[in-house]
């Protein structure tokens, strides 16, 4: 079974603060993913990584960074926290190519 | 997603069938999934459905897929206490790889 797992389940943090959220996987899985995800609106992409050092931003990456330093960890970084910024955040996993993602518990972030 | 529309509530009873309802506007879409998400959790995949398919059964799931209106629905036969969470319709095209997520459809299973 593909294991996804996130750093922290829920996480407060202040406003102007430095957030660092972290996932990993166990699977060697090729393409890695951040989602947000808030009620009425599902999940939204916010950066995508293909392979380690290689990112491409999603749909709302504003806000956002990432970092991709080894296959099996993906880090999103909110380099100054703001309010909006308070959500469910979502990593996910896939082999190359298309198909399943495979998804981690989340972390609910509260920026306060 | 705006590509990707969904009711947003749907209550069913202990032991009926339960529809949920999926649209979306990518012609291109080639894959079409069925995720859910219980609370606290993150989401699981149920099943998918290939775009070339009008339909796919696992079970007490059953998938249905007009390409033509694009649409897409689930049913689950015989709805129990354990299928509520919220039900989310995705879908992809064969050169993309994001995935398109509709907005989820809280489902509650009442007795």
């Amino acid at each position: 079974d593909v294991k996804v797992t996130q750093s922290s389940r829920y996480l407060v943090k202040r406003t102007g603060e430095k957030v660092f959220l972290e996932c990993v996987q166990d699977m060697d899985h090729e393409n890695m993913f951040w989602y947000r995800q808030d009620p009425g609106l599902g999940l939204r992409l916010i950066y995508f990584s293909y392979d380690v050092k290689m990112k491409e931003k999603g749909d709302i990456p504003e806000g956002y960074s990432v970092s991709r330093e080894k296959k099996e960890r993906f880090s999103l970084i909110l380099e100054s926290a703001s309010t909006n910024q308070t959500s469910m955040y979502l990593c996910a996993t896939r082999l190359a190519g298309v198909g399943e993602q495979y998804f981690g518990p989340g972390t609910r972030l509260t920026v306060t | 997603g705006e590509d990707v529309e969904q009711s947003l509530f749907l209550s069913v009873r202990e032991g009926d069938s339960s529809v949920i309802n999926c649209t979306y506007t990518d012609s291109s879409s080639t894959y079409l999934y069925w995720y859910k998400q219980e609370p606290g959790a993150g989401l699981q995949l149920l099943t998918y459905i290939f775009s070339n398919m009008d339909m796919k059964q696992d079970q007490r799931l059953t998938v249905l897929l007009n390409k033509k209106d694009k649409h897409l629905s689930l049913r689950i036969a015989d709805t129990q206490t354990g299928d509520s969470a919220i039900y989310f319709c995705a879908e992809s095209s064969s050169n993309d790889y994001k995935l398109s997520f509709g907005a989820g459809t809280t489902v509650t299973v009442r007795a």
